[in-house]
């Protein structure tokens, strides 16, 4: 079935550092893609998505490209702050019916100052 | 204006009970979900109804019935809570399925 491997954490970067979260993905079908943030003691909230081939989704400073040919979505962050420590989750949903958003593990992001 | 909120946020209960979640969400979306967050973080998604119809039901103990009086409402009621259902459980809502969905801010279960 379709799945999402997410590169295992937790990340540790100092402030203004360069940040890629590794994302990449097994799908039969056309899956849109997305990643949600969790902030310590939140919910989660919707950072980027992209639904399809290509897209680049973009969201306060974070980007990620849709590349079906290398199956991945990584997320990339040019100067990380202290305030984007949280857990990032990589998801797909295979756009069928009877489904719903498929989760990687979580990666969990430590920014010092 | 919260747009899927659940309610309680933190719950503190006894092995044994029944306990409630709800869930409403004032988007006018037409599919709503449980997912399930464990103590290593992953999420798992428990359940999907669509216009009050039952559409996912993945592989969950029988304890745990959804139940949707309209669209905009999807609760959770666990039987004979286990120490096991620690966790964090999420609500969330879609237009369609497969769609972007959004989240509520998750209920804190603690079974002691």
């Amino acid at each position: 079935g379709d799945s999402v491997t997410q590169m295992e954490g937790p990340v540790t970067l100092s402030e203004e550092a360069f940040l890629t979260i590794n994302c990449t993905y097994t799908a039969t079908g056309y899956p849109s893609l997305f990643w949600y943030v969790q902030y310590p003691g939140e919910g989660l909230q919707l950072l980027l998505k992209a639904t399809k081939a290509d897209d680049k989704g973009c969201n306060k400073g974070f980007e990620a490209t849709f590349r079906k040919e290398t199956t991945s979505f990584h997320l990339e962050k040019g100067s990380v702050q202290v305030s984007d420590s949280a857990v990032y989750f990589c998801a797909l949903t295979p756009n069928q019916a009877g489904t719903a958003l498929i989760f990687g593990k979580g990666t969990t992001l430590s920014v010092s100052s | 204006d919260t747009a899927v909120s659940q309610t309680p946020k933190y719950l503190v209960t006894q092995m044994g009970n029944d306990k409630s979640i709800k869930c409403e969400q004032n988007l006018g979306h037409d599919t709503m979900y449980w997912y399930k967050q464990d103590s290593k973080k992953f999420l798992k998604i428990m359940f999907s109804y669509n216009n009050k119809e039952l559409i996912i039901n993945e592989t969950v103990p029988n304890r745990f019935s959804p139940k949707s009086p309209d669209k905009a409402h999807l609760n959770l009621h666990i039987n004979s809570l286990e120490l096991g259902d620690s966790a964090v459980y999420f609500c969330a809502s879609s237009q369609e399925t497969g769609i972007t969905i959004y989240f509520g801010e998750g209920s804190w279960l603690t079974v002691v």
